[in-house]
Order: C-alpha cells, then sequence, then structure tokens
C-alpha cells in the first residue's frame, strides 16, 4: 500500500507570496499517476495538476506540477485570494487503496 | 458537459444502511469508472471505491466487507451502498468520475453530507 505524506501541514502565507507544497511517497511511484486536487470549504475538489506537471483545464499557470519517484512539489507561484485552500496529492497503481495525501491547509497570514 | 449529482438521505441510524445515488447527466457511465470518495468533518479525503460501466469494481480494502456499488441498465445512475454504518461513517459522500486519459478525478459532484447518528 502506498502512503502519500503531504508537507507541511499548513502553510501561512500572504497574497502574492510563493507557495512550495510537498508530496511525499512511500515507495517511488510514477509520474504518469500523481496528482493534485484544491479543497475549498462547501465545495467539491477540483482538479489542479495530472501526471505530476500538467495543469488541468482552465487551471492558471501560477500553479505548476513537478517531481519525479517518491517525491512531488506543488507551486502557486503567487498567491490570490482565491488560492487560499486544502490541497491534496493523490495516486492510484491499479491496487487498492487508492491514496491521498492528508492534505496541505494554505491559510492567510 | 457531463455532471454529476449525489442524493440521499442525510441522516441514518447506526447499524443501518447508508444508502446513496449518483446521477450522471449530460452522459453516461460509459465513458468512465465512477468512484465514491468521503471525507468525515475535519479530515481528509478517503477513496471508497469504483464501479466501471464494464461492471467491474474495486473497493478500499478497510471498507470492502460493508461497501456494495451499482449501475444501472441506462448507466446514468449508480448507487453506493454501506452497511452496519457507525459515527465513523459521518462524512461529506462525493462521487467522481475518473479519466483514463487524465489518471485522475477531473468530474466531481457536489457532494452530500450524512450523518450517522441515533
Amino acid at each position: 500500500e502506498i502512503v502519500l505524506t503531504q508537507s507541511p501541514g499548513t502553510l501561512s502565507l500572504s497574497p502574492g507570496e510563493r507557495a512550495t507544497l510537498s508530496c511525499r511517497a512511500s515507495q517511488s511511484v510514477s509520474s504518469n499517476k500523481l496528482a493534485w486536487y484544491q479543497k475549498k470549504p462547501g465545495q467539491a475538489p477540483r482538479l489542479l495538476i495530472y501526471g505530476a506537471s500538467n495543469r488541468a483545464t482552465d487551471i492558471p499557470d501560477r500553479f505548476s506540477g513537478s517531481g519525479s519517484g517518491t517525491d512531488f512539489t506543488l507551486t502557486i507561484t503567487r498567491l490570490e485570494p482565491e488560492d487560499f485552500a486544502v490541497y491534496y496529492c493523490q495516486h492510484w497503481d491499479n491496487s487498492p487503496p487508492l491514496a491521498f495525501g492528508g492534505g496541505t491547509k494554505v491559510e492567510i497570514k | 458537459q457531463v455532471q454529476l449529482q449525489e442524493s440521499g438521505p442525510g441522516l441514518v441510524k447506526p447499524s443501518e444502511t447508508l444508502s446513496l445515488t449518483c446521477t450522471v447527466s449530460g452522459g453516461s457511465i460509459n465513458s468512465f469508472c465512477l468512484n465514491w470518495i468521503r471525507q468525515p468533518p475535519g479530515k481528509g479525503l478517503e477513496w471508497i471505491g469504483y464501479i466501471c460501466y464494464t461492471g467491474n469494481t474495486n473497493y478500499n480494502p478497510s471498507l470492502k466487507s460493508r461497501v456494495t456499488t451499482s449501475v444501472d441498465t441506462s448507466k446514468t445512475r449508480s448507487s453506493l451502498k454501506l452497511r452496519s454504518v457507525t459515527a465513523a461513517d459521518t462524512a461529506v459522500y462525493y462521487c467522481a468520475g475518473w479519466s483514463d486519459q487524465k489518471w485522475a478525478f477531473d468530474i466531481w459532484g457536489q457532494g452530500t453530507m450524512v450523518t450517522a447518528s441515533s
């Protein structure tokens, strides 16, 4: 079973700052199978990044993903007010359970 | 554009069965596997399982003994049944469509809150 560990648990930043979120897998995973989601209270999760580095439809280019093997990163270059949310990484390799990371909350400092 | 909508009782008694439906509009489950995911209050996302248009299913081992999913003949509605619920099953339940092309969930329902309480 692959476990995804996200850090930090909470990131306190100001609008305009850069956010760097980490997702570490318990064993090496294919980059093609790592996704990131944004979750706001009362809303469904929204796909941001798939295949570790591909932005989903209508996702602004301030969001970018990178990484390989066991270490993946979601970067938000300049935080906008609407970016304050919880972010989850996710992996699936056809071997249950499908994994979500525990989430990183990006909050306003 | 395909949209998903969850529906079902918001309150279930402990030891009873939670039953939810996911309705697909603008398409059908012929084009993707329909997943169920939940989020307990204050906690993260937990994958429950999926059912594909082929009838193929796959479940989280931690819930497998209590979960059943099905798809109706029109392929526009999927149901989730979770037996013997406890307070730990209290959560917002989402249905989500899996994209094989993106290898990610690219369609989500708005979610429905279910509370397990007497």
